[in-house]
């Protein structure tokens, strides 16, 4: 079966612009998750979607972030506009409904802001 | 709240020598434990879990964990190390339906 699928792999970007992130999860998978890794660091959650809706965006900073999963299948996060402090990597991952199953990653996007 | 440590950010081990990365969690109620690997420019795959069961868990490329419940501790072994192991190794934790919360993870270098 096909991976968790994210694009692009990477992007560079003048601080103050806008910048997307795209995410096509496991199909069948109903959660989804957004992560972003500072450098040298673990993953942070910065939202989480059951189907359609997001069931636990408390550390998603929603004055300059946003995402959304219409029709429960792909997700994009955007941010804008982005700060010197965004770059990051941002990975999505998705898990089907049981608990303990544990998440599939992809790739991320290794976002730099200049 | 659930959290992790991982002690030590990095290790640093001969080829053909034991691995052992180290894993203490905080949790209120009995948790699922996971180890993740990360190579370079590459996005976090699943080595090994615990839900419940048997404690000594096996996972992918010969490693293994245990869980102990009376240290707090799920910490991941190998008893023989190569090269191809060098990546970061991040040990996670959730209790529930809720996000696995990640540690900040070790990094295991592989001495030829």
């Amino acid at each position: 079966e096909a991976g968790v699928v994210q694009s692009p792999r990477y992007k560079i970007i003048e601080k103050k612009q806008p910048v997307a992130f795209w995410c096509n999860p496991i199909s069948g998978h109903n959660t989804l998750y957004w992560y972003r890794q500072n450098l040298g660091q673990g993953p942070e959650l910065l939202i989480r979607y059951e189907n359609e809706e997001a069931v636990d965006d408390s550390q998603l900073p929603k004055d300059r972030f946003s995402a959304e999963r219409l029709k429960g299948v792909d997700s994009t996060l955007k941010i804008q506009p982005a700060e010197l402090g965004d770059s990051a990597v941002y990975l999505c991952a998705s898990s089907p409904t049981v608990i303990g199953y544990g998440y599939t990653f992809g790739s991320g996007t290794r976002l730099t802001v200049v | 709240a659930q959290s992790v440590t991982q002690l030590g950010s990095h290790v640093s081990v001969s080829e053909g020598a034991l691995v052992l990365l180290r894993c203490n969690y905080s949790s209120s109620v009995p948790p699922y434990l996971f180890w993740y690997v990360q190579y370079p420019n590459q996005g976090l795959q699943l080595l090994l879990k615990y839900t419940t069961g048997a404690t000594l868990v096996k996972g992918i490329n010969g490693f293994e964990a245990e869980f102990k419940k009376s240290e707090t501790s799920f910490h991941l072994t190998k008893p023989s190390a190569h090269m191809s192991d060098a990546a970061e190794y991040f040990c996670a934790v959730g209790i529930g339906n809720t996000p696995l919360v990640f540690g900040k993870g070790t990094r295991l270098s592989v001495i030829a």
